[in-house]
């Protein structure tokens, strides 16, 4: 079975620092990974997802991840922090189980202080 | 604009009482799906349909029904809350395929007491 595993449930930086969000795969097969946000009393959505061949994988507003197969790593990365990005963060993989099932971490809660 | 609606955004219930959480999308997903949320755990996968009358269960399906008779809905149906379903639930929808964008809800809290 698919599974991603997020390190860290409360990351805090200071707001222009770096973000760097961890989350390990483990899958049989090459995986289809995701991160999704998910603001205050909101749904969540997309950030970035990885597809085949690339990478370095660029977001919406200023976030990126790389693949790293050799680490099974998918981690999220934005440069400078800002407050707006204060949020949980969830990786995720698809493709265990019925149809597009997606398989979450426990999500990362992101702080950003002055 | 494309969207998932959920009703209602907050149920409190008691034990016992049947209820249902609406959703809608207007983006003719052939793939529907509830999760519900709860602290530690991230989301789970309560259950899914590929296309109208096909429905399947999900990671933790016990206390819970769907339908699918249309296309556009995918109600959540609890016959006899109980308590432990005190939670945080979402449903998406997506094409089919697995390196597609799911589109949430903004989510239905229940309270179970």
């Amino acid at each position: 079975a698919q599974s991603v595993t997020q390190l860290g449930s409360h990351v805090s930086v200071s707001e222009g620092a770096l973000v760097l969000l961890r989350c390990n795969y483990s899958s049989s097969v090459p995986p289809y990974l995701f991160w999704y946000v998910q603001y205050p009393n909101q749904g969540l959505q997309l950030l970035l997802k990885y597809t085949t061949g690339a990478t370095l994988v660029k977001g919406i507003n200023g976030f990126e991840a790389e693949f790293k197969k050799s680490e099974t790593s998918f981690h999220l990365t934005k440069p400078s922090a800002h407050m707006s990005d204060a949020a949980e963060y969830f990786c995720a993989v698809s493709g265990s189980g019925g149809g597009n099932k997606l398989t979450f971490g426990t999500g990362t809660q992101l702080k950003v202080e002055l | 604009e494309a969207q998932v609606t959920q009703n209602p955004r907050y149920l409190i219930t008691v034990t016992g009482k049947k209820l249902t959480v609406t959703c809608s999308q207007n983006m003719n997903h052939e793939y529907m799906s509830w999760y519900r949320q709860d602290p530690g755990l991230g989301l789970r996968q309560i259950y899914y349909s590929m296309n109208v009358e096909v429905t399947d269960k999900g990671d933790v399906p016990e206390g819970y029904k769907v339908s699918r008779k249309e296309k556009r809905n995918f109600p959540l149906i609890l016959e006899s809350p109980s308590p432990n379903q005190t939670s945080l639930y979402f449903c998406a929808s997506s094409q089919v395929g697995l390196n597609t964008e799911a589109f949430f809800g903004q989510g239905t809290r229940l309270t179970v007491v």
